[in-house]
C-alpha cells in the first residue's frame, strides 16, 4: 500500500458525460501527479500540482482540468467523454524535491469505460 | 534522444537466468533517472531514483547502473524469480520541464518456472 488513495476505482460511462477522479497523496506529501495509461500506450503525464498551485503541464486536453484543494487532494475532471478517454488514470505523489528528483508513489488507479 | 526508451520491449527468461535491460534518455539537462516496477493489476513502484553518472544501486537481486554522460541506464536481475515477473519502466524528468516525467514504454519480463 502506497498511502496514495484513488476513488472510484472503476468508472463507466457514456460519451458526452462528465466524471471527476480523486486522489488524496500520501500524508506530508506536497506535489501531486496526474498519469493516463491508454491500452498499448505508456504512461503518459498530464499534470502535476504543488501545494495547490498548477506546477506542469503535459498533453493534457482542454476538455480536462485538475485542482489540488487546500487539504492536499486532488481532482481530474474529464468533460465531454470520448470512446478514446477510456483509460486507466493514475494519480501520484511526492515529497516535493526538485528536478524530480524524488520517488513518486502511485495510486492505485481509476479505471474509465466510456461506451 | 528526445525521448526515454527502452529494450527490449519484452523478455522471457528462465527461473534463475540472470538479466538485463536498457533505458536511453535525453543526455543534456540530467537531473534524475527513475526504475519503476510495475505488476500487473498493481500500480507502479519505485525502485530506484539515480542521479550521479557511475551511479549504481542494489535492491536485493535488482541492481541498476547510470551512465548520464552518454544517456543510458542498466537494470540488472540477478537469479530471476517468477515473482520477478513484471513491467519494469524507467523514466527521466523532460527537457522542457525538469517536474514531469517522461515513462519509457517498459520492459515486460516474464520468468518462467
Amino acid at each position: 500500500d502506497s498511502g496514495v488513495t484513488q476513488t472510484p476505482k472503476h468508472l463507466i460511462t457514456a460519451t458526452g458525460q462528465r466524471v471527476t477522479l480523486r486522489c488524496s497523496p500520501r500524508s506530508g506529501d506536497l506535489s501531486v501527479y496526474w498519469y493516463q495509461q491508454s491500452l498499448d500506450q505508456g504512461l503518459q503525464f498530464l499534470i502535476q500540482y504543488y501545494n495547490g498551485e498548477e506546477r506542469a503541464k503535459g498533453n493534457i486536453l482542454e476538455r480536462f482540468s485538475a485542482q489540488q484543494f487546500p487539504d492536499l487532494h486532488s481532482e481530474l475532471n474529464l468533460s465531454s467523454l470520448e470512446l478514446g478517454d477510456s483509460a486507466l488514470y493514475f494519480c501520484a505523489s511526492s515529497v516535493d524535491v526538485a528536478h524530480s528528483l524524488g520517488e513518486q508513489f502511485f495510486g492505485p488507479g481509476t479505471r474509465l469505460t466510456v461506451l | 534522444i528526445l525521448n526515454v526508451e527502452q529494450s527490449p520491449q519484452s523478455l522471457h527468461v528462465q527461473e534463475g537466468d540472470s538479466t538485463n535491460f536498457t533505458c536511453s534518455f535525453p543526455s543534456s539537462n540530467f537531473y534524475a533517472l527513475h526504475w519503476y516496477r510495475w505488476e500487473t493489476a498493481k500500480s507502479p513502484e519505485a525502485l530506484f531514483v539515480m542521479t550521479l553518472n557511475g551511479d549504481e544501486k542494489k535492491k536485493g537481486r535488482i541492481s541498476a547502473t547510470l551512465n548520464t554522460k552518454e544517456g543510458y541506464s542498466y537494470l540488472y536481475i540477478k537469479g530471476s524469480q517468477p515473482e520477478d515477473s513484471a513491467t519494469y519502466l524507467c523514466a527521466s524528468p523532460g527537457v522542457d520541464s525538469s517536474y514531469k516525467l517522461i515513462f519509457g514504454s517498459g520492459t515486460r519480463l516474464l520468468v518462467r518456472p
